[in-house]
């Protein structure tokens, strides 16, 4: 099946600094990619939309400024959490589709935990 | 995004069946009805979906009712690996929303 890879795979940092994580699918083209993060114990939150070549639709409650998201390429996506704080500590997971939902092909990535102290 | 409604937790035995329910009394005539699951620290795995007619592939099938207000994921024949949280959810729009999923045990 089609691969999703994120990297990378945890992360630590101190608060106050930024966090990029980037989102590749590696054996298809993504005209689609999606961000959620996942508190523990708690389903998955989606965060964004994010379209190759144009500003991501950010889910309402969702700081644009905070969690910036560039999809530059048809295999590439990169969420930047920005002056990032603890309450920020969360599983981020990235999803990118083949086509539409509707054909069932989306694909998700590792996930991406982020430890912010 | 029309909301679904799933039990938090079943279990269930290993070689037995399993029937996973889904309740989506407000589905809009085109919404797909799509069924993930995940492993513990993992992404969600595609497992199936639906419109219309019942589905099934190499993982599970869908059972859908006549209604479209619900619908069942069958397991065929659980295994320890089927263990995760499965999650129901319409797709109405070109996105999909999570609500919180039913986890599922299988005792050896």
């Amino acid at each position: 099946g089609a691969v999703v890879s994120q990297h990378p795979s945890r992360v630590i940092c101190k608060s106050g600094t930024s966090v990029k994580i980037e989102c590749r699918s590696l054996d298809f083209q993504a005209t689609t990619m999606f961000w959620y993060r996942q508190f523990p114990k708690q389903s998955l939150m989606l965060m964004a939309t994010s379209n190759e070549g144009s500003k991501a639709t950010y889910e309402q409650g969702v700081e644009k400024d905070k969690f910036l998201i560039n999809h530059a390429s048809l295999t590439l996506s990169t969420l930047t959490v920005t002056s990032a704080h603890p309450e920020d500590s969360s599983f981020y997971i990235c999803s990118a589709s083949r086509g539409p939902l509707n054909t069932g092909e989306l694909f998700f990535g590792e996930g991406s935990r982020l430890t912010v102290l | 995004d029309a909301k679904t409604t799933q039990p938090n937790s079943m279990e269930s035995n290993e070689e037995e069946p399993v029937h996973l329910p889904c309740n989506h009394s407000t589905i809009s005539g085109t919404d797909y009805i799509h069924w993930y699951r995940q492993l513990p620290s993992q992404g969600p795995e595609y497992v199936i979906h639906g419109l219309t007619s019942n589905v099934n592939n190499r993982m599970a099938s869908l059972a859908i009712a006549e209604d479209r207000k619900s619908s069942t994921l069958i397991l065929h024949r659980a295994t320890l690996r089927d263990a995760a949280v499965y999650y129901c959810i319409l797709q109405g729009a070109q996105k999909l929303v999570f609500g919180q999923g039913t986890r599922l045990t299988i005792n050896p």
